[in-house]
């Protein structure tokens, strides 16, 4: 079965860090871009983050540049998303997904982790 | 960035409704289209690729049209498991905006 599944979530306070990843089960992430979106409570879905499927290539909301960097392990199955000067607003369930070939659309997503930034 | 809007925000329907949701893009996205379904507390799932293709596994009385800017999901018979939030998003150019979505709730 193609699954994702994503651990690292928890609460931490403004200012601080912590990293996300992303396993990859039933398929070899290697061919594939990868990307990490989030929902803050009651909100719509916002696009973070993507990486190709070396690596090499890497892009940002404009949001969270400069804070956050996503990285990936194609040995290990596994997208990683480091975020580092957490705000209050980064609040929100991370979801990773594959981009599918041909149309970039985003299937499958994992189950989600939920970051909490409060004081 | 492009942005991506919907409407309506929301409806209250009953089963057996023929339903119709708009999506609209700031400029010209081809065909590079998504719909997504989320029900609370899930990860969304991928309904409509490519502005009409139907994903894999999808009940057929999901369909989407439209091309350039402007594009529908319509569900042809609203069954209780439709009963979620649904989501456009352009895979033209990143950022891979989302619309804000439409929630189908029961009348």
């Amino acid at each position: 079965e193609v699954q994702l599944v994503e651990s690292g979530g928890g609460l931490v306070q403004p200012g601080g860090s912590l990293r996300l990843s992303c396993a990859a089960s039933g398929f070899s992430i290697s061919s594939f871009w990868m990307h990490w979106v989030r929902q803050a409570p009651g909100r719509g879905l916002v696009w973070v983050s993507r990486i190709n499927s070396d690596g090499s290539t890497t892009t940002y909301a404009d949001s969270v540049k400069g804070r956050f960097t996503i990285s990936r392990d194609n040995a290990q199955n596994t997208v990683y998303l480091q975020m580092n000067s957490l705000r209050v607003e980064d609040t929100a369930v991370y979801y990773c997904a594959r981009e599918e070939h041909g149309y970039y659309s985003f299937d499958p997503w994992g189950q989600g982790t939920l970051v909490t930034v409060s004081s | 960035d492009i942005q991506m809007t919907q409407s309506p925000s929301s409806l209250s329907a009953s089963v057996g409704d023929r339903v119709t949701i708009t999506c609209r893009a700031s400029q010209s996205i081809s065909t590079y289209l998504n719909w997504y379904q989320q029900k609370p507390g899930k990860a969304p799932k991928l309904l409509i690729y490519a502005a009409s293709i139907l994903q894999s596994g999808v009940p057929s009385g999901f369909s989407g049209r439209g091309s350039g800017t402007d594009f529908t999901l319509t569900i042809s018979s609203l069954q209780p498991d439709d009963f979620a939030t649904y989501y456009c998003q352009q895979s033209y150019s990143a950022p891979h905006t989302f619309g804000p979505g439409t929630k189908v709730d029961i009348k």
